[in-house]
């Protein structure tokens, strides 16, 4: 079973930190990573996406891609109070299928 | 630019009834699919299609039918509404044939099931 792997928090940082998120993955075939946000009752949305190992900057959000660990992450600097909400990274799935696999989400409180 | 729409937003049926989830997207994308997401199991894919009549099954596919006779219709179909089916419904579509397998999310659809 091809799993992607966050820690369901909540994480709770306050107004202005660094927030890090973080996630696993365990298929070594995947190549491309997604970082979508959900807010309460709503859709998710695409935040970011990488594709290569490094660092990925847009914003005050930086998404991190280690592939050797099989790791991605996610940073949002000076964090909002509006950046609260569930995050959800995915994986593209192997097998050339199109599908994404998700993790359960990282739940984010940023308090003012 | 619609992009991704779902109708009903909000849907309440008995068990055993037939209900249709509607999804319609306005990129042509080639790509859809249909996930359900509920407390503690996040989102759960259903079924999937590569593109007009090309659909298949994903993650859990009982008790639900789909079909794709135009590339930017993608229907849902519950044949008998079980209580276990009361969830939120999202539709999604990505251009994975144009290089990219980013998903992009319709509004979802919060059906209920008494």
């Amino acid at each position: 079973q091809k799993e992607v792997e966050q820690n369901s928090g909540p994480l709770s940082v306050p107004e202005g930190a660094i927030a890090s998120l973080n996630c696993t993955y365990s298929d070594r075939g995947s190549q491309s990573f997604f970082w979508y946000r959900q807010y309460s009752g709503k859709s998710p949305e695409l935040i970011m996406s990488i594709y290569s190992n490094g660092d990925k900057e847009d914003g005050r959000f930086t998404a991190q891609l280690n592939k050797a660990s099989q790791y991605v992450s996610l940073l949002i600097r000076d964090s909002q109070p509006s950046d609260s909400a569930t995050y959800l990274c995915a994986g593209q799935g192997s097998g050339n299928t199109g599908k994404l696999i998700f993790g359960q989400g990282t739940t984010l409180q940023v308090k003012p | 630019d619609a992009g991704i729409t779902q109708s009903p937003r909000y849907k309440i049926t008995e068990t055993g009834r037939q209900v249709t989830l509607m999804c319609h997207q306005t990129w042509s994308h080639s790509y859809m699919f249909w996930y359900r997401q509920d407390l503690g199991h996040g989102l759960r894919l259903i079924y999937y299609s590569a593109a007009a009549d090309i659909t298949d099954k994903g993650e859990v596919p009982d008790g639900y039918v789909v079909s794709r006779s135009k590339t930017e219709n993608f229907p849902l179909t519950l044949e008998s509404a079980t209580r276990s089916q009361t969830s939120v419904y999202f539709c999604a579509s990505s251009a994975r044939d144009r290089g990219t397998d980013t998903q992009y999310f319709g509004p979802g659809t919060r059906l209920t099931v008494l």
